[in-house]
This record gives C-alpha cells, sequence and structure tokens, in this order.
C-alpha cells in the first residue's frame, strides 16, 4: 500500500452538492493530516487541518479522521465552480525522518 | 505582511547550466522545504532543513544542492546532474519539525524549464 493514497478523479459534482474527497494512509504515516487545495499552476495552500479521531467542521468544510480504518476525508458542502481544484492530502511520516507525504491529489470539478 | 517568497517566477535553462532559486520566509519558522511537483504527481521531497547550517537528503536529491546559511533563506540550486528538471518547484516552512502536528505553508512555486 501506498503511503497516502488518493483517487486521481476527476470527481465531479453539480454546483451546490456535496463533494466527497478521500483519502487512505498506511501504518508508515502518522495520524496528524492536512488538506491542500491547488489550483492550477498555482501553489498548495491549507484548508484544514485534523489530528483527532471524528469530525472537523469549518465553514463549508468537514474533514473526518477515523483511525481505525486509516482514512480521513473531506467533505465540501454547497460546493461552488470556484472549489474546482486539485485537492492534496499530507500526512507526517513515521520514524527518523518525519517528513510530510502527500498523495497525488484528487481533482475536483464543481459544474454550475 | 509575513510569507513566504520565491524568485524567480518563471526560469528558463539551457543544457549544462546551473541555476539557482530562491525562497525566503518572514514567518519566523525553523524548518523550510524543497519539494518538486510534475504533472499528474504528487509533491517529492528534495531536500529539508530544520536548523540554519544543517540540512538533509529527501526522496530525490540527486543533482540537486542547498544551503541554509539564515534562518530566513533556503536557496535550491539545480546543477547540470540534474539530467530531467523542468517541473514547478515549491518552498515550505514551517515552525519547527519536532512535533507531527508541524503545517507547513508554501510559497508560490518557481517554475523551471529547460530549454
Amino acid at each position: 500500500q501506498k503511503e497516502v493514497e488518493q483517487n486521481s478523479g476527476p470527481l465531479s459534482v453539480p454546483e451546490g452538492a456535496i463533494a466527497s474527497l478521500n483519502c487512505t494512509y498506511s501504518d508508515r504515516v502518522s495520524q496528524s493530516f492536512f488538506w491542500y487545495r491547488q489550483y492550477s499552476g498555482k501553489s498548495p495552500e491549507l484548508i484544514m487541518s485534523i489530528y483527532s479521531n471524528g469530525d472537523k467542521e469549518d465553514g463549508r468544510f468537514t474533514a473526518q479522521l477515523n483511525k481505525a480504518s486509516q482514512y480521513v476525508s473531506l467533505l465540501i458542502r454547497d460546493s461552488q465552480p470556484s472549489d474546482s481544484a486539485t485537492y492534496l492530502c499530507a500526512g507526517w511520516g513515521l520514524g527518523s525522518q518525519g517528513n510530510l507525504i502527500f498523495g497525488k491529489g484528487t481533482k475536483l470539478s464543481v459544474k454550475p | 505582511d509575513g510569507g513566504i517568497t520565491q524568485s524567480p517566477k518563471y526560469l528558463f535553462r539551457k543544457e549544462g547550466q546551473n541555476v539557482t532559486l530562491s525562497c525566503e520566509q518572514n514567518l519566523n519558522h525553523d524548518a523550510m522545504y524543497w519539494y518538486r511537483q510534475d504533472p499528474g504527481q504528487g509533491l517529492r521531497l528534495i531536500y529539508y532543513s530544520q536548523i540554519v547550517n544543517d540540512f538533509q537528503k529527501g526522496d530525490i536529491a540527486e543533482g540537486y544542492s542547498v544551503s541554509r546559511e539564515k534562518k530566513e533563506s533556503f536557496p535550491l540550486t539545480v546543477t547540470s546532474a540534474q539530467k530531467n528538471p523542468t517541473a514547478f518547484y515549491l518552498c515550505a516552512s514551517s515552525i519547527g519539525q519536532k512535533a507531527t502536528r508541524d503545517t507547513q505553508y508554501f510559497g508560490p512555486g518557481t517554475r523551471l524549464t529547460v530549454l
């Protein structure tokens, strides 16, 4: 299993719908996770971080962490065309280096 | 304004040339990182530095070099030994790498193209 894995998409949802982005991780990744949004040609920007089992809400975004099943998800409510971007999931690697490990990202397209 | 700046935004390199990408931060962060991103790929770590005058190789350090003489600055040199340097280069920083909850923040990136 790759350390942090995401479905590359594209995921297409209509405007106003809920977009659900998922990420799974291996035992080599710690349980501190980050979701970044990256617009085409731009750098990643942090949307949310989640460290504890359960849900964390921030505006239209909800991050969910399930440690038993080793997955983390991001829900975007009332999706807008401006949410169209690639979403990167990242977690800290375990071990001496302990660097942030990124998934390849899921491309989201919100259709008006 | 606190943040991370990278320059130049676009860089063109001829075969056999070394080029240096600049990264500066005024966030008073101890840790700094360099990533490379290729189309359809995730971010791959090139080098990172946790403190001044110290740095470690990441997953793809071959053909690259760095220095960390000041806390604010972490320049990356792409040497002629890097066979396929065309990519989007991202610099990031974080408070310090000791805690696994450390959040990384990214600069705007430099797009390097080999002619």
